[in-house]
């Protein structure tokens, strides 16, 4: 089943913060977080474990909540190269990684 | 790093044509995948390969068929192309199907039907 993620889309300024939620009816194993920039291929960020830390790439991290099945990704201080979709896969008990429908996110200067 | 190619960036087929979208993994992995992107709609899967010949349908299987025949090369193909398959069409691999295992994407094939 699909993971859903909210919001939809978002608009920043840079140095701004953002957070962008994930969210399943399942029970999760592990959640991966990608970004994708316009005309590019999707590109890890990062990968949260049940009963793992949470996790950091450059000003972005990721928290697991396991009890919710929830993973939030928030990103500090915005920067421009910041700007793309982010988009959240989850891994249940089949262990297929499962896509929500992204997060559009825009950083303006 | 591992690199996955795909045959095309751009492609433009006319209805009931036989299209064939081709990609190719240079890091050993057991599995390659094939999604389609559309806006609104995220990644959803069309098919999986977990082993060379072996497969299994994803999400939205139909009009679409896969072959793998060499652990490497992960074909899509559109036996008879229709307008509502215009999509942007990526390729994926990954070491094996744990929890922790990464995807690594191609630059995608954004393919036309008219």
């Amino acid at each position: 089943q699909q993971p859903v993620q909210s919001p939809q889309a978002v608009i920043l300024r840079e140095g701004e913060d953002a957070v962008i939620n994930c969210s399943s009816s399942k029970a999760l194993y592990s959640v991966h977080w990608y970004r994708q920039k316009h005309g590019e291929a999707p590109v890890f960020l990062m990968i949260l474990l049940k009963g793992g830390e949470q996790m950091r790439h450059e000003k972005i991290s990721a928290s697991f909540n396991e009890k919710k099945q929830q993973s939030s990704l928030y990103l500090t201080a915005s920067q421009l190269s910041y700007s793309g979709t982010y988009f959240c896969g989850t891994v249940g008990s089949n262990y297929k990684l499962t896509f929500g429908k992204g997060t559009l996110l825009t950083v303006n200067p | 790093d591992v690199k996955v190619t795909q045959s095309s960036r751009y492609l433009v087929k006319r209805t009931g044509e036989k299209v064939f979208l081709e990609c190719v993994q240079d890091m050993d992995h057991e599995n390659m995948f094939w999604y389609r992107q559309d806006p609104g709609l995220g990644l959803r899967l069309i098919y999986f390969s977990y082993d060379v010949k072996m497969k299994e349908k994803g999400d939205i299987p139909e009009g679409y068929s896969v072959s793998r025949e060499k652990k490497e090369r992960f074909s899509l193909i559109l036996e008879s192309a229709s307008t509502n398959q215009t999509s942007m069409y990526l390729c994926a691999s990954s070491p094996l199907l744990r929890a922790t295992d990464t995807q690594y994407f191609g630059p995608g094939t954004r393919l036309t039907v008219l």
